[in-house]
């Protein structure tokens, strides 16, 4: 089983459409998790942190269920810069090693 | 924010011959760097941590004398793919922990095809 799993999409979804990505980690140790955005042919950016009270910044939301060991994003009001593939990476607290998804390649359409 | 500089960008070489990829943290100290690998359509695989001052530490499965890595100060870490083959090709990216508010910074990574 893969540490990190994400649905790898793609997701093609309109413009001004919700779209929500899932994922899920196996190590119920892991503490730290994140959303990264990587562009095609480009190194992977930092989107936003996941924290267990959910976060939200502009369009974005993020929630962590440790529970369920399930992260997940929400982007509302899709814009055609949106699309990307979203990584979810989860930090290993005692290594400081990031583990990433696979991604999951969302395209917005006009 | 932090930034990470990775040069080169991109580089074509030869069956058999050695390219180093550098890494800098430009403004900020970086004792701990992060050498990845991505292949097409595949995820980011951790391929080592290099450590300032001390020996890397390698994933499983990454050959420790082909990849050869130097964190020899607290800004600088370089990759060395020694004999490179064809399927060594692939994107390199280095990440850096600046301890902020940034999560771990990426460089722009390098693409290096072997022909």
């Amino acid at each position: 089983r893969k540490e990190v799993e994400q649905d790898p999409g793609p997701f093609n979804v309109p413009e001004g459409a919700t779209v929500a990505f899932n994922c899920t980690y196996s190590n119920s140790a892991s503490q730290s998790f994140f959303w990264y955005r990587q562009d095609c042919r480009k190194e992977p950016k930092l989107l936003m942190s996941v924290y267990s009270s959910g976060n939200e910044d502009g369009r974005f939301t993020a929630q962590l269920n440790r529970a369920s060991q399930y992260i997940s994003l929400l982007i509302r009001d899709s814009k055609l810069s949106d699309s990307a593939t979203y990584l979810c990476v989860v930090l290993m607290d005692s290594s400081y090693k990031l583990i990433f998804g696979s991604g999951t390649r969302l395209l917005v359409r006009p | 924010g932090a930034v990470v500089s990775q040069h080169p960008s991109w580089v074509i070489c030869k069956s058999g011959t050695s390219v180093k990829i550098e890494c800098r943290s430009l403004d900020f100290q970086a004792t701990t760097m992060f050498w990845y690998r991505q292949f097409p359509k595949q995820s980011l695989m951790l391929m080592a941590t290099s450590n300032e001052g001390s020996k890397a530490t390698y994933e499983q499965g990454v050959e420790k004398d082909k990849f050869l890595i130097n964190h020899a100060s607290l800004t600088l870490s370089t990759l060395t793919v020694t004999s490179a083959h064809p399927e060594d090709s692939s994107f390199y990216i280095c990440s850096a922990d600046d301890r902020g508010d940034y999560g771990y910074t990426f460089g722009s990574g390098t693409r290096l095809t072997v022909v």
